[in-house]
């Protein structure tokens, strides 16, 4: 699959760590957004981005941080603050805004050791 | 802020019948309603979706209805098949808010 790329697949933290989760997308999409995904819900936003260098919190930002220095990319750095990070992260990246179609990467499931 | 409610939480239908999922939301305001589907472990992907001026969209076997009086849309897929197996998401949107709101998810399991 092309368009959106995440990485790694799975992701392993360790009690007190940090860890980056990448997005990069080759479609030439304004927007991107990262969303969380846990089993028997619906998918929840953690931050959005509708051009570079300006992002947004979404409903759950806490305990996440995110930068757009390129268009292409979008990382997700999940922090020891977040205490329950368990959970399917989805990246995705639209034309312009929410209101257009939802490119979606294929995930990172990060799981604390 | 919206709300998105999702039903039925699984759904299980025979090869052929016809399936369908319900969303209800509680800002009268959104104005967008998207249906994803997630295969196992695949992305989600958008199958369709319809605009708060139109009332009814169809696409080949898959068709959602709106209702804006009672805040509420559905996802109607005929003749049913394996593949149609997955789980899926609606969602609504006012454009104002820059939030797109999901719904729970529907696990449809298509027996052959």
């Amino acid at each position: 699959d092309g368009g959106i790329t995440q990485s790694p697949k799975y992701l392993f933290r360790k009690e007190g760590q940090n860890v980056t989760l990448s997005c990069e997308q080759n479609l030439n999409h304004d927007a991107m957004y990262w969303y969380r995904q846990d089993p028997g819900q619906g998918l929840r936003l953690i931050y959005y981005s509708q051009i570079v260098n300006d992002f947004q919190k979404g409903d759950i930002a806490e305990g996440y941080s995110v930068s757009r220095e390129k268009k292409e990319s979008f990382p997700l750095t999940v922090t020891s603050a977040q205490k329950n990070p368990t959970a399917f992260y989805l990246c995705a990246s639209s034309i312009q805004g929410f209101n257009e179609k939802l490119f979606f990467g294929s995930g990172t499931q990060l799981s604390v050791l | 802020g919206e709300n998105v409610e999702q039903h039925p939480s699984t759904l299980s239908v025979q090869e052929g019948d016809s399936a369908v999922i319900k969303c209800t939301y509680s800002d009268s305001a959104s104005n967008y309603f998207p249906w994803y589907k997630q295969e196992l472990g695949k992305r989600p992907q958008l199958i369709i979706d319809i605009r708060s001026n139109v009332g009814e969209k169809k696409d080949q076997r898959i068709a959602v209805t709106l209702n804006k009086t009672a805040k509420h849309f559905s996802l109607h897929i005929t003749e049913t098949q394996p593949e149609d197996s997955a789980v899926y998401f609606c969602a609504a949107l006012k454009d104002s808010s820059y939030k797109l709101i999901f719904g729970s998810g529907t696990r449809l399991l298509v027996r052959p």
